[in-house]
């Protein structure tokens, strides 16, 4: 059984950084093919890709939030961090990370996390 | 960026009936190479993390009722619910994973009339 799950701070102050980690299991981060990546989703909105991290550590970054994103893979604890500086109010969001299957230029999501939804406010 | 558009923004379909969800994108989404089209349909239902219904536009998830298909090639997309049960009422989004930045459209909201 795949599951996913994010956990992280609920509430960021403007200017912070937020850190959200997701924990894996069901599959291995070090298979051929998979990748996980990171959605988000403000309320009543639609979804936004952010980041994904390949099996073999090619990342993908969203370009319009490049200069904020990073993300980084633990695949002997199966954990994905997104690291993402300089919060602003505009990205109070559920953070969802999701299991990618294919490679390169192309992959899908197949199975997600719950969401953690993150409140930018002073 | 390929800008993917749904239509219609909201839906209301009788129990049984048959429920046409559109998608239109900016650029093709089908491969040369392979013949196949780079788009999948999610189902989101409220306070839950979007569903995997269908991929490569028409090859359904493992799992997924058999009353729920998907067509179309190119630029041009359609996910089909063949008779609307109670539990389909979500909001259903397209998405392309031809070339990054992965974009979804902007959903469409079923629900039973």
């Amino acid at each position: 059984q795949i599951t996913l799950k994010e956990s992280g701070p609920t509430l960021v102050k403007p200017t912070q950084t937020l850190a959200l980690t997701c924990t894996f299991s069901g599959f291995s981060l070090s298979t051929s093919g998979v990748g996980v990546g990171w959605l988000r989703q403000p309320p009543g909105k639609a979804l936004e890709w952010l980041a994904l991290i390949y099996w073999d550590g090619d990342e993908r970054y969203s370009p319009s939030l490049r200069t904020r994103l990073t993300i980084t893979k633990d695949t002997s604890r199966n954990q994905v961090v997104l690291t993402m500086t300089n919060m602003d109010p505009v990205d109070t969001a559920t953070y969802f990370c999701s299991r990618s299957l294919g490679g390169g230029n192309s992959c899908y999501f197949d199975h997600w996390g719950q969401g953690t939804l993150v409140t930018v406010s002073s | 960026d390929i800008v993917m558009t749904q239509s219609p923004d909201s839906l209301a379909v009788s129990l049984g009936e048959r429920a046409t969800i559109n998608c239109k994108s900016s650029q093709t989404l089908l491969y040369g190479s392979n013949n196949k089209n780079y788009l999948t349909w999610y189902q989101q239902k409220p306070g839950q993390p979007p569903k995997l219904l269908i991929y490569w536009a028409s090859t359904r998830e493992s799992g997924v009722p058999d009353r729920f298909s998907g067509s179309g090639s190119g630029t041009d997309f359609t996910l089909t619910i063949s008779s609307l049960q109670a539990e389909d009422v979500a909001v259903y989004y397209c998405h392309q994973f031809y070339s990054p930045p992965w974009t979804f459209g902007q959903g469409t909201k079923l629900e039973i009339k």
